[in-house]
């Protein structure tokens, strides 16, 4: 069974303090792993993709990397305007094609100005 | 961004009654997908549909069905409202074209209370 696992739960942050946000997956093997932002009250915003090991992306603060076992969401210089709720999933090989996704709980990102 | 849209966007109903949510797209996305969001499980899915009149089931499916029949809107429907289906649902469409033919784009959510 697929399984992803974020933290930490909450992470609080002094604006300009950079830090990572950790999602650990256990996949019979990686189709793909998605970063997502979410606002209260709002629907998940799509942020990355990646699809191999050694991978990176970035979005202005936000790098996202990737090895075989985990991904890591840097986030560089934050701004209280990166305040939300940061939602990892992973995508599994094999199977069918309707692309399901195995989300973990979440991080709670608060930035202090 | 996609857009998807979803109605209504908060709806208060009682245990035993049926209860419809709707989601629009119109990003022409072949493949539409339903999901909940509860605190302490994330989100799951419940449904999901790769076309028109061609769904199948999610994780989570109990108590729920679906019905696809145009490609831009995507019917959930609770039979008979139960208090464990109080939840936040999230509509989600696919597109399998372009740059961004692997991800998930999601609606604003509806948030359901049944009493």
């Amino acid at each position: 069974e697929d399984q992803v696992t974020q933290s930490p739960e909450a992470l609080r942050l002094q604006e300009g303090e950079s830090s990572s946000l950790n999602c650990s997956y256990t996949v019979s093997g990686l189709r793909g792993l998605f970063w997502y932002r979410q606002d209260p009250g709002k629907g998940p915003e799509f942020l990355f993709t990646l699809y191999s090991a050694g991978e990176e992306k970035e979005k202005e603060r936000l790098k996202a990397t990737l090895t075989k076992k985990e991904s890591f969401l840097h986030i560089t210089a934050p701004k209280p305007e990166d305040s939300a709720t940061y939602l990892c999933a992973v995508q599994a090989e094999g199977g069918t094609s309707y692309g399901k996704l195995t989300f973990g709980q979440g991080t709670i990102l608060t930035v202090h100005p | 961004d996609a857009g998807i849209t979803q109605s209504p966007r908060h709806k208060v109903t009682e245990t035993g009654t049926p209860v419809t949510l709707r989601c629009h797209q119109t990003e022409n996305h072949r493949y539409m997908y339903w999901y909940r969001q509860d605190p302490g499980h994330g989100l799951r899915l419940i449904h999901y549909s790769y076309g028109v009149k061609d769904t199948d089931k999610g994780e989570v499916s109990d108590g729920y069905s679906v019905s696809r029949s145009k490609t831009e809107d995507f019917l959930l429907t609770l039979e008979s409202a139960t208090s464990s289906q109080t939840s936040v649902y999230f509509c989600a469409t696919r597109g399998l074209a372009g740059a961004t033919y692997n991800e998930q784009f999601f609606g604003p959510g509806t948030r359901l209370t049944v009493l």
